[in-house]
């Protein structure tokens, strides 16, 4: 079983439409997590870095983390077509702060 | 642009060469990480180093090595290369060695073993 387990997708939704994703972890000694974006086998971009539990909003991006059911998300409001890409969520601990563990990633399609 | 650079951007090779892949973290930064995305293990730590120093290392394989040189920019020798070994390469830097602050990405480097 991965560490980090998440949705490949593809996800699809509408332009305007609120983008739902969410990652799942096995690692206790995970304390820093982060939502990168990824276009076309690009370098990932950093979208949202958060520490430990609780609510982390940048625009129209919400990241959440719930480290008692060891469950991120990341919600995207307002989605655009420029939004379609992949989203990987990351994270790393106590046992080694530098090694980050990626999801597999998610495929947003939004259609305008 | 995250402000890290690779090169080169491609590259095409045959089973059992070696090739070298350079990277040059965003300034300021000290810690250098190598990454390796394959379409079937997805996006995997190989290593890292902080201010000319391994520091941490994740499933690299032997043939794998690193280093970090003085001005802080770093290579990653891949030898006895073999098919499976294709996959984009990514480098990126942060300012800390506990790998406690943001990874910034590099555009990667698009390895092909033929």
């Amino acid at each position: 079983q991965k560490e980090v387990e998440q949705d490949p997708g593809p996800l699809s939704v509408p332009e305007g439409a609120i983008v739902s994703l969410n990652c799942t972890y096995s690692n206790s000694a995970f304390q820093y997590f982060m939502w990168y974006r990824q276009y076309s086998r690009k370098g990932p971009e950093l979208l949202m870095y958060t520490y430990s539990s609780g609510n982390k909003e940048d625009g129209r991006f919400t990241a959440q983390v719930d480290k008692s059911s060891k469950y991120i998300s990341l919600f995207i409001r307002d989605s655009q077509p420029s939004d379609s890409a992949t989203y990987l969520c990351a994270m790393s601990g106590t046992d080694s702060w530098g090694k980050l563990q990626f999801g597999a990633g998610t495929q947003v399609v939004v259609t305008p | 642009d995250s402000g890290v650079t690779q090169t080169p951007k491609h590259l095409i090779t045959a089973t059992g060469q070696r090739v070298t892949l350079r990277c040059s973290p965003r300034s300021g930064d000290l810690s250098v990480y190598w990454y390796q995305q394959s379409l079937d293990q997805g996006l995997q730590f190989l290593i890292q180093y902080y201010n000319g120093e391994e520091r941490a290392k994740g499933n690299i394989l032997e043939r794998f090595s690193a280093q970090q040189f003085p001005d802080l920019h770093s290579e990653l020798n891949l030898s006895s290369l073999e098919l499976g070994d294709s996959a984009l390469y990514f480098c990126a830097s942060s300012v800390g060695g506990q790998g406690i602050g943001e990874q910034y990405f590099g555009p990667g480097t698009r390895l092909t073993v033929t």
